[in-house]
């Protein structure tokens, strides 16, 4: 199956500070998800990013179907954006996303 | 904004017992699905759902878990004989199809002691 590793796996950032998080898959994938898990443990959806680049308020995301990655970037970081951020890729002829192993977030004020 | 539930939040459990999660996915979502993530863990795929049959399975869904949408709008999960390794956060989520963003619900987290 398809192996997600997402890079670096922990992160501590001043807030305001801006950061790049990597999301890098062993085999080409249809769709993909980037998700933030709060510390209550909820799955927040960000962005589906098949493929291109997406804006929301301080957070983009970036896909390039053909190499295999995707990025977050998050800007002005702030302490709520503090938590677990996963990616998640599916691969046409099944019904599943298979999740990254995470980076974990923290924003100190 | 549509959302899909979960219920309950925190269930606790001894050993060998039977429980169930609840899930209400979004009204209009025809595929379901069931993952759990253990504590501090990578969250992981058990099972899929469409047209009232499994679609995809993974192999730690083992014949102690079942799946079943008993009405229109409920989806729910049975674990039969609980074990100490099925402690983990249970998540519901749907789509619209396969390969469509899914929404998860917030989780149910389940301790068996």
């Amino acid at each position: 199956g398809i192996q997600v590793e997402q890079s670096p796996p922990d992160l501590i950032l001043q807030e305001g500070a801006n950061s790049t998080l990597r999301c890098n898959f062993s085999d080409s994938v249809n769709n993909l998800q980037w998700f933030h898990q709060n510390p209550w443990g909820q799955l927040i959806n960000l962005f589906y990013i098949p493929s291109g680049t997406k804006q929301n308020g301080r957070l983009s995301a970036t896909t390039v179907a053909t190499e295999r990655y995707s990025l977050l970037y998050i800007s002005s970081s702030q302490t709520t954006d503090s938590g677990v951020y996963f990616c998640a890729g599916f691969k046409g002829g099944t019904y599943k996303y298979i999740f990254g192993t995470g980076t974990r977030l923290k924003v100190l004020a | 904004e549509p959302e899909v539930t979960q219920t309950p939040s925190h269930q606790v459990t001894q050993m060998g017992q039977e429980v169930i999660l609840r899930c209400v996915p979004i009204s209009n979502h025809l595929y379901f699905y069931w993952y759990r993530q253990i504590l501090g863990q990578k969250v992981e795929f058990l099972v899929s759902f469409y047209n009232n049959e499994i679609s995809e399975k993974s192999e730690i869904f083992d014949d102690q878990f079942s799946v079943e949408r008993p009405d229109g709008s409920n989806f729910t999960l049975k674990i039969r004989s609980t074990k100490l390794e099925d402690s983990a956060m249970y998540f519901c989520a749907s789509s619209r199809g396969p390969s469509y963003e899914q929404y998860f619900g917030p989780g149910t987290r389940l301790t068996v002691t």
